[in-house]
């Protein structure tokens, strides 16, 4: 069952472009992650969100969790080439258990 | 870089034959984790250990079973391979850093192919 659903699954924009992925559950998260994956790697984490409504920065990545901490978005300002790789977010759902979303694909063109 | 290493990184097999990949970790974590990852799944966990000869189940544990001897080495195990299980499997481990939020760090990957 996955509990954690991103959209879109796909994004090809040109660089300086601005962008938001989403994810999205009925179920509720005490924390929620988002982590960047590039090709032939696994994933790094790029940031962890813990109060319903927090809003987190990370240079021009905005991170925001849902009020009800159930959904949580990714919003890229003036994307870059470098931002290109797998995202994905991921909740936990008991102790040291992580469930992951199905993750979004970002293609930035110069 | 949590001193994260997966043997072999790439391996050809076929239907029926036993596989064993290993995921070593150099700095003593309790945590460790394999996880499978599939095209539109995301990683999905498939066994997760919380200490030597202490292992549990994760969303998609059928035909794989685990191993943990000694802190730093974590085996994953296909008894019989299928082809359903060809896919880029990863280990993880997790550390809990000073704000005591959660990190996992993963391995790069190994990505096995069943005939």
């Amino acid at each position: 069952t996955q509990l954690l659903e991103q959209s879109p699954q796909f994004l090809s924009i040109q660089e300086g472009e601005n962008l938001t992925v989403y994810c999205n559950s009925s179920s509720v998260f005490s924390s929620l992650q988002w982590y960047r994956q590039e090709p032939g790697e696994g994933p790094v984490l790029l940031v962890t969100v813990v109060t319903g409504g927090e809003v987190k920065k990370l240079k021009r990545l905005t991170f925001q969790f849902g009020d009800a901490r159930k959904d949580s978005s990714l919003h890229i300002t003036a994307a870059q080439p470098g931002d290109t790789g797998l995202y994905l977010c991921a909740g936990y759902t008991g102790f040291q258990k992580l469930v992951f979303g199905t993750g979004t694909r970002l293609l930035v063109s110069p | 870089d949590a001193g994260i290493t997966q043997s072999p990184r790439h391996k050809v097999t076929e239907t029926g034959t036993p596989v064993t990949l290993r995921c070593h970790q150099t700095e003593n974590h309790r945590y460790m984790y394999w996880y499978r990852q599939d095209p539109g799944h995301g990683l999905r966990l498939i066994h997760y250990s919380y200490g030597v000869k202490d292992t549990d189940k994760g969303e998609v544990s059928d035909g794989y079973s685990v191993s943990r001897s000694k802190t730093e080495d974590f085996l994953l195990t296909l008894e019989s391979a299928t082809s359903s299980q060809t896919s880029v499997y990863f280990c993880a481990i997790s550390e809990t850093g000073t704000d005591f939020q959660e990190t996992q760090y993963f391995g790069p990957g190994t990505r096995l192919l069943v005939l």
